[in-house]
């Protein structure tokens, strides 16, 4: 299975500014997705990247408060912006791995962001 | 819009015995996807789902899935402590290949 890097993996900021996550994989794939799991909560999807493309979000979250790069098949970064305390969630990479029936979804180790 | 209802939410058991998390949705969907997570931890992948009928076991955790029905059910065969986690079901969306969880069934098994 694909191996998820993100980085960093807990970071505590202060309301107003901005963090950014990264997410690395060790094979190349087409989608990468950045989901929200909000405290006692469960994920929500923020966006889809691909690579060459401007990311899709889905409702409710918009590309300046949530602005995505997507530069190569292995990478991908979300960044939060102008941070408040409703942000603390954590934040998870994912992608597509297999084809057909043999297809799944791999999860990355998480950023958990407290904003204070 | 595609919903996932999972029940129960909480689900404490006594080591050795069984019990079933029930995962329903909304609209009909290609694929279910069941995962486990750890407190503080990312999501596991314990199951695939593809077709009306589908079983896949794995030690203690059976899953099924009736696409008529639109249920998926995950089978927990004489609990033992390890199992303790949230346990997430996952549809895909018929467009995008977008997944949409359900809210997670939090399992405390007791000795």
């Amino acid at each position: 299975s694909a191996v998820i890097s993100q980085k960093p993996s807990r970071d505590i900021c202060q309301r107003g500014t901005s963090l950014t996550i990264q997410c690395q994989v060790d094979s190349q794939v087409t989608m990468m997705f950045w989901y929200r799991q909000q405290p006692g909560q469960s994920l929500t999807l923020i966006a889809t990247a691909n690579q060459g493309s401007e990311a899709t979000y889905e409702s409710g979250f918009v590309i300046d408060k949530f602005p995505i790069s997507r530069p190569n098949l292995t990478f991908s970064t979300l960044t939060v912006s102008n941070m408040s305390p409703e942000d603390s969630s954590i934040y998870l990479c994912s992608v597509e791995e297999g084809r057909g029936m043999d297809e799944k979804l791999f999860f990355g180790s998480g950023t958990q962001l407290s904003v204070l | 819009e595609l919903k996932v209802e999972q029940n129960p939410l909480f689900l404490s058991m006594q080591e050795g015995k069984n019990y079933t998390i029930y995962c329903n949705y909304s609209t009909t969907s290609d694929r279910l996807y069941w995962y486990r997570q750890d407190p503080g931890k990312s999501l596991e992948s314990l199951f695939v789902l593809l077709s009306n009928g589908a079983v896949k076991q794995e030690g203690r955790l059976m899953a099924s899935l009736d696409t008529k029905a639109r249920l998926s059910t995950l089978h927990i065969t004489a609990a033992v402590h390890d199992l303790s986690a949230t346990y997430f079901c996952a549809v895909l969306r018929g467009y995008g290949n977008k997944l949409v969880f359900g809210a997670g069934t939090i399992l405390r098994v007791k000795s």
